[in-house]
């Protein structure tokens, strides 16, 4: 069965410090990762995703994420946070079932 | 741009009580899905729908649950004699394509709080 890790339950960062939220997956096959963002009272919505091809994803609004094979991990990043990246940020997976499973999400709270 | 639109956004129950969620999917979406997170947890899938019948669920989706899309728009999801375990945000989404390939869009949850 696939499952998803995310390791980082809460950050606190200053705005234009870098950010690194880790994704750790587990399963065997082909997969396909995604990550959602969810900002204050609205809705999950989709940050990036990787299918194939490039391994390094870029998303909207700075974001990045790179598909590492080999440590079964998917970390989102962004250069230099905003005070509007305040969010929950989740992370998931599909490989051996077509329905996306989540993480429990990272909430991140960025300082003015 | 379309949404997903849920309600209610908040509904209060006493234990034992019947509650049924409302969901608008998008309107050219042909795939459905519930999901709950209960506080502090991780997003779960609940179930899938398409062309009018469940395509996948989850163990949590026992015979306490139940889904049906009544009139062409909405999508329901039906808890039947609700206990305290079942407090928890659950979103809808919906997809043009099945959720392996395409995009999922989220409605912004109901929070069910039960008594």
């Amino acid at each position: 069965a696939q499952s998803v890790s995310q390791h980082n339950h809460h950050v606190i960062l200053s705005e234009a410090a870098s950010l690194e939220l880790g994704c750790n997956y587990s399963y065997g096959g082909t997969v396909n990762l995604f990550w959602y963002v969810q900002y204050p009272g609205q809705h999950l919505q989709l940050l990036l995703k990787y299918f194939s091809g490039d391994p390094l994803v870029k998303g909207i609004k700075g974001f990045e994420a790179e598909f590492i094979k080999s440590k079964f991990s998917f970390n989102l990043r962004k250069p230099s946070v905003q005070w509007s990246d305040t969010a929950e940020y989740f992370c998931a997976v599909n490989g051996g079932s077509y329905i996306p499973t989540f993480g429990r999400g990272t909430s991140l709270i960025v300082h003015p | 741009e379309p949404e997903v639109t849920q309600t209610p956004s908040h509904q209060v129950t006493q234990m034992g009580q019947e509650v049924i969620l409302r969901c608008v999917p998008i309107s050219n979406h042909l795939y459905f899905y519930w999901y709950r997170q209960i506080l502090g947890q991780k997003v779960e899938f609940l179930v899938s729908f398409y062309n009018n019948e469940i395509s996948e669920k989850s163990e949590i989706f026992d015979d306490q649950f139940s889904v049906e899309r009544p009139d062409g728009s909405n999508f329901t999801l039906k808890i039947r004699s609700t206990k305290l375990e079942d407090s928890a945000m659950y979103f809808c989404a919906s997809s043009e394509q099945g959720a392996g390939t395409g995009e999922l869009f989220f409605g912004e949850g109901s929070r069910l709080t039960v008594l």
